[in-house]
């Protein structure tokens, strides 16, 4: 299995523009973690799935942010509009329970300038 | 807050001796992780202990749980330069009951000096 992958790896975009970070996890995992990592407030779970479903999204720190999972090996993270302060790296995990070992993708690296 | 703070923030050491991380959380928990990040990269698993064990060993890893304190450790023993890398505590606490989600501590950032 390839693991989790994520893309794209970097985005520089310009504020006010829409984002979208797309995530294809693990085969045969059930639960699917989005996570923002930052120096500040180091790393937030911001939504997570079972069986494609949303299950908490308390993480999700406003409405200009929103995930999909329309099937199993497919997942979005979608921003908009984008803000400076949503600069991040953006990390998508998945596991066949919940609180058992994630595996994590490489991550996305998000600029908004 | 941080459901789990590591101690300390940031460690130096020299290749071969041994490096010690601690954290310390504030609820119940079935089970306590460890994961390692290399700079730039996604987290890696390295350990999962559960609230009935009170020590496991991985390799150069050994990891300790004490719920009374609500405190764990981990030890790199011999360490290497390619340990370099930060790295974090994860628990699921939620009062004991079933959770579905991991809470990721602060970190400790361990720099293994050749």
């Amino acid at each position: 299995d390839a693991g989790v992958i994520q893309s794209p790896r970097h985005e520089v975009t310009e504020m006010g523009q829409e984002v979208t970070l797309r995530c294809k996890p693990i085969s045969g995992h059930d639960y699917l973690f989005w996570y923002r990592q930052t120096m500040m407030r180091g790393l937030e779970l911001l939504i997570y799935f079972n069986n494609n479903v949303p299950i908490d999204d308390s993480g999700m720190p406003e409405d200009r942010f929103s995930a999909k999972m329309p099937n199993a090996s497919f997942s979005t993270l979608k921003i908009q509009p984008s803000e400076p302060r949503d600069s991040a790296v953006y990390f998508c995990a998945s596991s066949t329970l919940g609180n058992n070992e994630q595996f994590f993708g490489p991550g996305t690296r998000l600029t908004v300038l | 807050s941080q459901q789990g703070e590591e101690d300390p923030q940031a460690l130096s050491i020299q290749e071969g001796e041994n490096a010690t991380m601690n954290c310390s959380y504030k609820t119940s928990i079935n089970n306590l992780q460890w994961y390692r990040q290399n700079s730039g990269r996604g987290l890696v698993h390295l350990i999962l202990i559960r609230s009935n064990e009170r020590e496991k060993h991985s390799g150069r890893l050994r990891v300790t749980l004490d719920t009374s304190k609500k405190s764990s450790s981990l030890l790199i023993t011999a360490s290497r330069a390619a340990d370099t890398a930060s790295y974090f505590c994860a628990t699921d606490g939620a009062g004991g009951g079933a959770t579905n989600k991991l809470i990721f501590g602060t970190g400790t950032l361990l720099a293994v000096q050749p």
